[in-house]
């Protein structure tokens, strides 16, 4: 299985809702990154929340890290329809990065 | 500055044929790094070079794949020949540190998106 899964698989919301994604892991990281991928466009990167970190907030995206349960989660405050894209968390030990599947997030106008 | 930037955005090519990626990484960085992500499922590690160098190509899925990267700075990835399950978007990535350590950040490109018929 994935070092790094996402949960759910694909959220469809209306526009101003909240949405969260979460993502757990196996083994230990030194930290953990979310990316974006908009359709047929490349990997953008959204926030890196270090080991020693439990929270990180960055505009209206807020990652919170449990080391302890090896899960992290991705929230985004009104949702916009351009935030819809796939999200991916990425986990990273020492020198590699390591993708889980991505949440499809739909946002409706 | 300058990001990570791929080339072509997007190729089209026939079974059996030689497809060749290039990845300029940011101006400095030393680790450059290639990703795949077949078709609905995970983007996964390829290889990361350190330089020009080959650091760790365990990713690499078969012996029709062969990265470069002259002179530490851009990099190629060719496939020769192609088979119809290359197709997918592959990814590069550099960071001025090895990604893992604890503050390294890894920027990507756009991405190349293969279609192999």
């Amino acid at each position: 299985s994935q070092q790094g899964e996402e949960d759910p698989q694909a959220l469809s919301i209306q526009e101003g809702e909240n949405a969260t994604m979460n993502c757990s892991y196996k083994t230990s990281i030194n930290n953990l990154q979310w990316y974006r991928q908009n359709s047929g466009r490349g990997l953008v990167h959204l926030i890196l929340i270090r080991s020693n970190e439990r929270e990180k907030h960055s505009g209206r995206l807020r990652v919170t890290l449990d080391t302890s349960k090896k899960s992290s989660s991705l929230l985004i405050t009104a949702s916009r329809a351009a935030d819809t894209a796939s999200y991916f968390c990425a986990t990273a030990r020492y020198q590699k990065v390591t993708f889980g599947t991505g949440t499809k997030l739909q946002v409706i106008p | 500055e300058a990001g990570v930037t791929q080339f072509p955005s997007h190729s089209v090519i026939e079974k059996g044929q030689t497809v060749t990626l290039r990845c300029d990484p940011i101006s400095g960085h030393d680790n450059l790094y290639w990703y795949r992500r077949v078709m609905g499922k995970e983007i996964k590690f390829l290889l990361h070079f350190v330089k020009e160098s080959k650091q760790d190509e365990s990713g690499m899925p078969n012996n029709r794949f062969l990265a470069e990267r002259t002179g530490g700075t851009y990099s190629t990835l060719k496939v020769q020949p192609a088979e119809l399950e290359d197709s997918g978007v592959y990814f590069c990535a550099s960071s001025q540190d090895r990604i893992g350590r604890l503050y390294t950040e890894a920027f990507f490109g756009q991405g190349t998106r293969l279609t192999v018929v």
